[in-house]
């Protein structure tokens, strides 16, 4: 099966901070990549994703970086809010083959005030 | 949660009983999906369905079975509920098979004692 998986557990940062989790995987033939946010009690949200024809990629406040030599991605937080506290994990997928998403276990990130 | 609700929310039920989760969407999309959430390991696909009485399996559908007899309506039975289908299960519809544009409905916690 997929190997995702996330380098550390749990991360704690100051608010106002930058925050990085970070993302590793398995399968080199995997060409498309997801970040989600799951508070407490809630389903997973979308909040970035990345092709593999790309490196980087920036949203509202995150940055997604790839490494397709090392297999790992990296979702970064600038300027970490309280309201950022939930568990991030990464999901990768083979786009056009109907292969399914495989999902990492998370990381919980804390955010001190 | 963009438009998607399970029920029940919370369900505690006993080992050999069958249990039927429902889901349902207001947003007319033509996918929809089932995955269970446990600690360590990420979101697993079990069923998922392209249409109305088009169901397929996913990577864990041992013990499970659904049913679509409507476009906003998936049900998930486990026909004889065992302690290690005690997880999170988590709805998901998309417009687009196993589109980045899955959104996840609230979960259901289910408790097999």
């Amino acid at each position: 099966g997929e190997s995702v998986g996330l380098h550390l557990p749990t991360l704690s940062v100051q608010e106002g901070d930058n925050s990085i989790i970070n993302c590793a995987y398995s399968n080199s033939a995997s060409d498309y990549f997801i970040w989600y946010k799951q508070e407490s009690g809630k389903g997973p949200q979308f909040i970035i994703d990345i092709r593999s024809n790309m490196d980087k990629r920036q949203g509202q406040r995150v940055t997604v970086l790839l490494n397709k030599t090392v297999k790992h991605l990296s979702l970064q937080i600038a300027a970490t809010q309280p309201g950022d506290s939930a568990v991030y994990f990464c999901a990768e997928n083979q786009v056009n083959t109907g292969n399914q998403f495989y999902f990492g276990t998370g990381t919980s990130l804390t955010v001190i005030p | 949660d963009a438009g998607i609700t399970q029920s029940p929310r919370h369900k505690v039920t006993e080992t050999g009983t069958p249990v039927t989760l429902r889901c349902h969407q207001t947003e007319n999309h033509r996918y929809m999906y089932w995955y269970r959430q446990d600690p360590g390991h990420g979101l697993r696909l079990i069923h998922y369905s392209y249409g109305v009485k088009d169901t397929d399996k996913g990577e864990v559908s041992d013990g499970y079975s659904v049913s679509r007899s409507k476009t906003e309506d998936f049900l998930l039975t486990l026909e004889s509920a065992t302690s290690s289908q005690t997880s999170v299960y988590f709805c998901a519809i998309s417009v687009e098979y196993l589109s980045y544009e899955q959104y996840f409905g609230p979960g259901t916690r289910l408790t097999v004692t």
